[in-house]
């Protein structure tokens, strides 16, 4: 049974950095067949998808075009896990933030992280 | 790609029969999931591939559709059926979701 667990803290200022990590136990993150994302929800914005990493021979990366030019996920396959980085954030990015696995084919995320609240506040 | 979802709330009775839309603006072949989320929890997957039930989930739901358009139904809805349901495209990058319809009680 896969089961993802998540970490970081619950609040971080303005112009800081967001760091998250997703624990992988049941699975692997070097998974040649399952990728790793970050989703987020909040009121105002519903579920957004931030972006994810894979392996297919190689690394890759995806990210939401929104975030783009202040994300970065990283994956660590000695403790198989997986991180979220968001630079310079601000209240909107205040919200719950979820890891979840991409299933073989690509056709869902059938297994999610419990959910970490961020608030950005000073 | 937008994904509309109809109704945005729904009021029904145990035992109803109940269906929701889910709208692509753009063709995502059948790469469209259901999934299910209660308060405080993270999504649960219902549906994958338009029309595939998801280990576990309860024969009473069932999902259709192909293209652009695809429903949801939900056969003698229980009591731990009342929830708010979302529908994800995984067809193209990024991998947006509706905004959701919540199953309340009648």
């Amino acid at each position: 049974q896969v089961q993802l667990q998540q970490s970081g803290p619950g609040l971080v200022k303005p112009s800081q950095t967001l760091s998250l990590t997703c624990a992988i136990s049941g699975d692997t993150v070097s998974s040649i067949s399952a990728a790793w994302n970050w989703i987020r929800q909040s009121p105002s914005r519903g579920l957004e998808w931030l972006g994810r990493t894979y392996y297919r021979s190689k690394w890759f990366n995806d990210y939401a075009v929104s975030v783009k030019s202040r994300i970065t996920i990283t994956p660590d396959t000695p403790k198989d896990q997986f991180s979220l980085q968001l630079n310079s954030v601000t209240p909107e990015d205040t919200a719950v933030y979820y890891c979840a696995r991409e299933g073989s084919g690509g056709w869902s995320f059938d297994y999610w992280g419990q959910g970490t609240l961020v608030t950005v506040s000073s | 790609i937008q994904l509309t979802q109809s109704p945005s709330f729904l009021s029904a009775s145990v035992g109803d029969r109940v269906t929701i839309t889910c709208r692509a603006s753009q063709g995502i072949n059948s790469y469209l999931a259901w999934y299910q989320q209660k308060p405080g929890k993270a999504p649960k997957l219902l549906i994958y591939a338009a029309s595939t039930l998801q280990s576990g989930v309860p024969s009473r739901f069932s999902g259709s559709g192909s293209g652009t358009e695809f429903t949801l139904t939900i056969t003698s809805l229980q009591p731990e059926d009342f929830a708010t349901y979302y529908c994800q495209q995984l067809n193209t990058n990024p991998f947006t979701f509706g905004p959701g319809t919540k199953v309340d009680i009648k």
